[in-house]
């Protein structure tokens, strides 16, 4: 079972602002460790979104911003476009094992 | 351009080895610092990471399955081999292959192949 937890869903209108969350431990997030963010349309390679839990790589959009509080982040879409339609999952790691990247539930947006 | 793509049997049967492929470009594993990784995804089910290869050959595995686990690279062929023993139906995911350029994430990755595991 996933080590973070994401909501299901979320939607918005074209144009509008959506929040994605991602909530961790005191082993995973809680413990300093960076969150990612990744999207993913089904049927096609994965994107890294943003890195060290608010950094673009080149070529993402600035309508996409990372941030992180405690055992927590989230990803913030401002600027809905229909093209942003994909699944999101946060990324971190966990300090139990050794050697173990964790990632989200998953988050589906949808645009309306 | 990255680029990574996978390959391998779409059905494999219970308790068989299941053997993928990850054929790459635009980078060398001999690099240093770089990492390709495989991560898998059951059908509605969440990402999860499995191994990971270093450029100079350090190998690390998702520890409740690294008993079943042998990951490896060909740089002449700018391949990494992911290998899983006695694989049961809930290994039926789509397998991922990613490149590391950081230890902490992964920046570029392949589309995937679905494996199904059916007798």
């Amino acid at each position: 079972q996933s080590v973070l937890t994401q909501p299901p869903s979320v939607s918005g209108a074209p144009g509008q602002r959506v929040t994605i969350s991602c909530t961790g431990s005191s082993s995973n997030i809680g413990a300093d460790y960076d969150v990612h963010w990744y999207q993913h349309i089904p049927g096609t390679a994965p994107k890294l979104l943003i890195y060290d839990n608010n950094n673009r790589p080149s070529g993402v959009p600035d309508r996409f911003s990372g941030s992180k509080s405690g055992t927590s982040a989230s990803l913030a879409i401002t600027g809905l476009q229909a093209e942003d339609e994909a699944d999101y999952y946060c990324q971190s790691y966990d300090s139990r094992l050794s050697v173990s990247y964790v990632f989200g539930t998953g988050t589906r947006v949808s645009v309306l | 351009q990255v680029t990574l793509k996978e390959s391998g049997p779409a059905l494999v049967k219970p308790t068989q080895t299941l053997t993928l492929t990850c054929t790459f470009s635009g980078f060398s594993l001999n690099t240093f610092g770089l990492r390709v990784s495989w991560v898998r995804q059951p059908p509605g089910k969440a990402l999860e990471w499995l191994a990971r290869i270093d450029w100079d050959n350090d190998k690390f595995y998702n520890t409740p399955l690294k008993t079943r686990l042998t990951i490896s690279k060909d740089t002449s062929k700018s391949q990494v081999v992911l290998t899983m023993t006695n694989v049961d139906p809930v290994d039926t995911a789509t397998y991922h292959c990613a490149r590391m350029s950081s230890s902490w994430f992964f920046d570029y990755w392949g589309q995937g192949t679905l494996v199904t595991v059916s007798s």
